[in-house]
């Protein structure tokens, strides 16, 4: 049974980091590719950034790239999100997820980690 | 630019409701590449959908999708008060750049 567990959400003040991480088991995490997506409180879904299995390609939605980077460490079955210079609209529950072999679409997901960017 | 879709839609137990997102076609890899996913309150998003119509396994049969030009439908049949939650399209886009787009989001309530 595939299984995506989030860790380190928390509290942040704006400007400052943090590092998100997604620990996957029970599927083939080395042929998987992998997305962040994020869900504001009240709000829809948003997707963030994507890898690739290898980790060789990487892609970011504009309103994050050049501010979050996407990595990931297949001998760990992991996936991170390092988040710098947060904003106060960063605040959301942030998910991972496992994407389609085709990239199409997101088929296994975890239950998310709060991150709250405040003052 | 992201999928639109419909606000809310309602139904009574038992009929059938169909939710629609209008896709830009300069966003969509391929006409069949729109996506569905379910998520009840307070839980992670879940796919129901793929390819517009294709169901992932262990999802019933009472989701059912279709495309016509650039607007997806999902429509439920046999409404369930467990249907009552958030519906999101996605689109994915390979074109100009590698991009997931989520529409805003329809709010289902079961009557």
């Amino acid at each position: 049974q595939a299984l995506l567990v989030e860790s380190g959400g928390g509290v942040v003040q704006p400007g400052r980091s943090l590092r998100l991480s997604c620990a996957a088991s029970g599927f083939n995490f080395n042929s998987s590719p992998m997305v962040w997506v994020r869900q504001a409180p009240g709000r829809g879904l948003e997707w963030m950034a994507f890898v690739s299995s290898d980790g060789t390609k990487k892609y970011y939605a504009d309103s994050v790239k050049g501010r979050h980077t996407i990595s990931r460490d297949n001998s760990r079955n992991s996936v991170f999100l390092q988040m710098d210079g947060l904003k106060v609209d960063d605040t959301a529950v942030y998910y991972c997820a496992r994407g389609s072999s085709d990239w199409s679409y997101f088929d296994y997901w975890g239950q998310g980690t709060l991150v709250t960017v405040s003052s | 630019s992201a999928p639109t879709q419909t606000a809310s839609v309602s139904g009574s137990p038992g009929q059938s409701i169909t939710i629609s997102c209008t896709v830009s076609t300069s966003d969509i890899a391929d006409d069949d590449s729109v996506s569905w996913y379910q998520q009840h309150p307070g839980k992670a998003p879940k796919v129901i959908l793929y390819d517009v119509g294709h169901r992932p396994s262990g999802i019933s049969d009472r989701f059912s999708g279709s495309r016509s030009a650039n607007t997806a439908y999902l429509t439920i049949s046999g409404l369930q008060a467990d249907d009552e939650a958030d519906y999101y399209c996605a689109s994915y886009s390979n074109t100009l750049t590698f991009d997931w787009v989520f529409g805003g989001g329809t709010k289902l309530t079961v009557l």
